[in-house]
């Protein structure tokens, strides 16, 4: 069974940082490109970042890029993303997705970890 | 970036009736190999984000079949047909065409 486990949320002052972690098993971690995908109170979901199977190639839309870095450990199967110079609109749930990138997919995702950016 | 819209933000059913959810796309989501990159999700409260469908109209494994995509181009449909009491949920639309990715804003399904 697949399973998707975020951990590393909680409360954090505007511009400090926080890293969230993802273990993940039941499947071939290194066969997969992995996807952080987040949703703010009440709000919908939003791409966040992407990581290909090897590590070798990272996406992220303009609302992240430059502070937010994903990265993976394929020997641990865990999946992170470093948020730096957080910001009150970065409060959402993060939920580690596993991407199924041939069919456009995101198949699995975790349960979410809740990131709240306040002073 | 490539904006769908998900006109209705509620949608109201009774169990036993059909409902069908729509999502426009700002811009084909047709790739050149033929397939169309728009995806379909449901969330649950207290459950994990579960994948319907892929491909506009390929269930992903496990999925019932009253659960039915269909659509081209710009305009797509998540139907579901029998609606049980487990469907109240939240569906989303996601087109993995061009990055960024982008979801739908989403349509809330109620019971009546």
């Amino acid at each position: 069974e697949v399973q998707l486990v975020e951990s590393g949320g909680g409360l954090v002052q505007p511009g400090r940082s926080l890293k969230l972690s993802c273990v993940a098993s039941g499947f071939t971690f290194n066969n997969y490109w992995m996807t952080w995908i987040r949703q703010a109170p009440g709000k919908g979901l939003e791409w966040v970042a992407s990581i290909t199977n090897t590590g070798s190639g990272t996406y992220y839309p303009d609302s992240v890029k430059g502070r937010f870095t994903i990265s993976r450990d394929n020997a641990k199967s865990a999946l992170y993303l470093q948020m730096n110079s957080l910001r009150s609109e970065d409060t959402a749930t993060y939920y580690c997705t596993r991407d199924a990138v041939y069919y456009g997919l995101f198949d699995y995702w975790g349960q979410g970890v809740m990131v709240t950016v306040s002073s | 970036q490539i904006t769908l819209t998900q006109q209705a933000e509620s949608l109201w059913v009774s169990p036993g009736e059909k409902v069908s959810i729509t999502c426009r796309a700002s811009q084909s989501l047709r790739y050149t190999d033929g397939k169309h990159y728009l995806s379909w999700y449901q969330q649950r409260p207290g459950q994990r984000t579960k994948a319907l469908i892929y491909h506009a109209s390929i269930r992903t494994d496990g999925v019932p079949t009253r659960f039915i995509g269909s659509g081209s181009g710009t305009e797509f449909t998540l139907s579901i047909e029998d609606v049980q009491p487990e469907d109240i949920a939240l569906y989303y639309c996601l087109q993995t065409l061009k990055k960024p990715w982008t979801f739908g804003g989403g349509t809330k399904l109620e019971l009546k």
